[in-house]
């Protein structure tokens, strides 16, 4: 079983602030992805790393492939009220032939204005 | 970027009833999923299929699950007899760019 562990579960910050969220797992993926879902909708894709190492940004947002792939971090820089939501990273095997998605719980994002 | 949709966006069904889930993926790819989510868990694998087939499955995926191409574009999940603990959003989705995938907006199940 390939689990992914993220943290925190719930973040409250304040406008302006900083912030990294994590996704750990003892297990090696081919690739990894950043979605976020908005209540009662599907998960939409943020970005996809597949080289460990890799470094992403996305306007305020930065995000980063573990060396050994398995982990990545999603950190916001100045984070606004717009970006209130739920972060989920979601990581494919397709080395073992798995190409389904296996999800981490999330990280439920609250940013005060 | 492409949609994939997912039809009907709510449905309400008596335990033991069958239902059918629609979803029109994204055109002309060959590997399309679905996905449930139980109210505040995980997003979880159900089944993948390719070119006309099965080609993953989860240990959710039980016999009660189907998972059809009725015509070129319109893929469903029917769930055979539903039980409660089957209450859940399904997405469907399709690879989409560098790895990752388009998810439809869902269809959030009841079942009562």
């Amino acid at each position: 079983t390939q689990l992914l562990e993220q943290s925190p579960q719930f973040l409250s910050i304040q406008e302006g602030e900083n912030l990294t969220v994590y996704c750990n797992s003892s297990s090696v993926f081919s690739s990894l992805q950043w979605y976020r879902q908005e209540p009662g909708e599907g998960p939409v894709l943020l970005v996809t790393v597949v080289t460990g190492g890799e470094v992403k940004k996305l306007k305020r947002l930065t995000f980063q492939f573990g060396d050994a792939r398995k982990d990545s971090s999603l950190h916001i820089t100045a984070a606004q009220p717009g970006d209130t939501g739920l972060y989920l990273c979601a990581g494919a095997r397709m080395d073992t032939g798995r190409r389904a998605l296996t999800f981490g719980s999330g990280t439920r994002l609250q940013v005060q204005p | 970027e492409p949609e994939v949709t997912q039809t009907p966006s709510h449905q309400v069904t008596q335990m033991g009833q069958e239902v059918i889930l629609r979803c029109v993926p994204i055109s002309n790819h060959l590997y399309f999923y679905w996905y449930r989510q139980i109210l505040g868990q995980k997003v979880e694998f159900l089944v993948s299929f390719y070119n006309n087939e099965i080609s993953e499955k989860s240990e959710i995926f039980d016999d009660q699950f189907s998972v059809e191409r009725p015509d070129g574009s319109n893929f469903t999940l029917k769930i055979r007899s539903t039980k409660l603990e089957d209450s859940a959003m399904y997405f469907c989705a399709s690879p989409w760019g560098a790895g990752g995938y388009t998810f439809g907006s869902g269809t959030r199940l009841t079942v009562v």
